[in-house]
């Protein structure tokens, strides 16, 4: 089946360092999503993104669909304690459109 | 507005005995989903149903994992016999139409199983 590769694995920064990570597919996929989750709670959305090459803004994230249907990234600006947690990609591929296929997450930790 | 509901929150239970989670997706939500997440990973779906249909449970175990969603609201999801490596976090989401709506999550039950 579909399936998506999320790196890094997991990422410790400084508060206020800039923070990318990205997910990859071998097939293409129709929307793709950023969630959050913190621990002992459910994943919350973060961006949507429903078009090959758009670039979507909420706050201080930044995610983009790439040209090529594969790829996505998410970059969060001047890290604060409080975006600790695991974020997610996930996307509907193009075989089951009705199936939300997850990552494997990256967990972010930042230090004061 | 109420968010995704369920229960227990945790359940701690031995090998090959059953356990039952329950869901209440938000009000008017007609699109259920019941996912697994065992550590480190993320979420995968088991079932989807779309008001009392189930729609997709092909990910389903279904010779040990069952699931129901009378009347098209709550829904419960059932492991008889349990095993060792069903330990896991079990997810329940909502959307208010179909799959291509945004899902809404709730905090999920972890399940151990010694």
């Amino acid at each position: 089946g579909q399936q998506l590769n999320q790196s890094p694995q997991s990422m410790f920064i400084q508060e206020g360092e800039d923070v990318s990570m990205n997910c990859t597919s071998s097939s293409i996929f129709n929307t793709w999503l950023w969630y959050k989750q913190d621990p002992g709670e459910g994943p919350v959305l973060l961006i949507a993104l429903y078009k090959a090459g758009e670039l979507t803004s909420n706050g201080r994230l930044t995610a983009q669909f790439g040209i090529t249907r594969k790829d996505s990234f998410l970059n969060i600006s001047a890290s604060i304690p409080s975006d600790v947690g695991i974020y997610f990609c996930a996307g509907h591929g193009s075989s089951n459109t009705g199936k939300l296929i997850f990552g494997q997450g990256t967990t972010l930790q930042v230090k004061p | 507005e109420a968010g995704v509901v369920q229960s227990p929150r945790y359940k701690i239970i031995e090998k090959k005995q059953p356990v039952a989670f329950w869901c209440n997706p938000i009000s008017g939500h007609n699109t259920l989903y019941w996912y697994l997440q065992n550590l480190g990973q993320g979420p995968e779906l088991l079932i989807r149903y779309e008001n009392e249909e189930a729609v997709d449970d092909s990910q389903l175990p279904k010779d040990r994992f069952s699931a129901e969603r009378l009347k098209g609201v709550d829904s419960t999801l059932k492991i008889q016999p349990a095993e060792l490596g069903d330990s896991a976090v079990y997810l329940c989401a909502s959307s208010l139409l179909g799959p291509s709506d945004e899902q809404f999550f709730g905090p999920g039950t972890r399940l151990t199983v010694l």
